[in-house]
């Protein structure tokens, strides 16, 4: 596509219910990342993918988040038994290298 | 770990006058920096970019920063501000060479008035 999508761009749900979010990069961008950004904040890091795989998870906040891409293109970040800490607006970026990152609009997420 | 620090949050100018935007950032070799912009209701745009060579480096909207390897920083210069640069402005680094992650500082939101 155009520009890097992400679904849905809001959502709100109970606390303790599960979520997830979809990121669809930028044909041909190999490096795909996820940022969280809460209200008057920069974006937060929270993973980045090379291909399928992780390349780096270090900024997963606990063992509730995890991500995934399994083909090496659309990306899904997965939250289970959300808490309202973890409202924010989730980032989705993809680049074809050296950091220069396109960014989607984000997925708000509020946790009831 | 790699750092930025933005040490304005909020700064305000009139319209016709220059805009300076501070950056310092932390890291243990030459990295690569960057300047996005967010305006309401739209995503981070990404402004310039420094990888290496001339430290002043032009971007988009009229916008330049000059990286100071003495300094630690990546200020963000505008020699006239529209009242259309309102918006907010995210210093970022990264490891220099390839795919590497990116780290953003906490931003400074500014305020045009006519």
């Amino acid at each position: 596509g155009a520009g890097v999508s992400q679904t849905p761009s809001n959502k709100v749900t109970e606390k303790g219910k599960y979520v997830e979010l979809r990121c669809d990069p930028i044909s041909g961008h190999t490096a795909l990342y996820w940022y969280r950004q809460s209200l008057g904040q920069g974006p937060e890091f929270l993973i980045y993918f090379q291909g399928t795989g992780a390349a780096d998870d270090s900024g997963l906040p606990n063992d509730r988040f995890f991500a995934v891409r399994p083909e090496g293109s659309v990306s899904t970040l997965k939250i289970q038994r959300t808490e309202r800490g973890d409202s924010a607006v989730y980032l989705c970026a993809s680049t074809r290298g050296s950091g220069e990152l396109f960014f989607g609009e984000g997925s708000r997420l509020t946790v009831l | 770990a790699q750092s930025v620090t933005q040490p304005d949050i909020h700064i305000t100018v009139s319209e016709g006058a220059s805009l300076e935007l501070r950056c310092n950032y932390s890291y243990g070799a030459t990295p690569y920096l960057f300047w996005y912009v967010q305006s309401p209701g739209q995503g981070l745009q990404l402004l310039l970019k420094y990888f290496s060579g001339d430290t002043l480096v032009q971007g988009i909207k009229g916008f330049e920063a000059e990286f100071k390897r003495s300094q630690s920083s990546f200020n963000l210069r505008k020699p006239s501000v529209h009242w259309s640069d309102a918006a907010e402005y995210f210093c970022a680094v990264a490891p220099s060479g390839g795919y590497q992650k990116v780290t953003f500082g906490t931003g400074t939101k500014l305020q045009v008035i006519p």
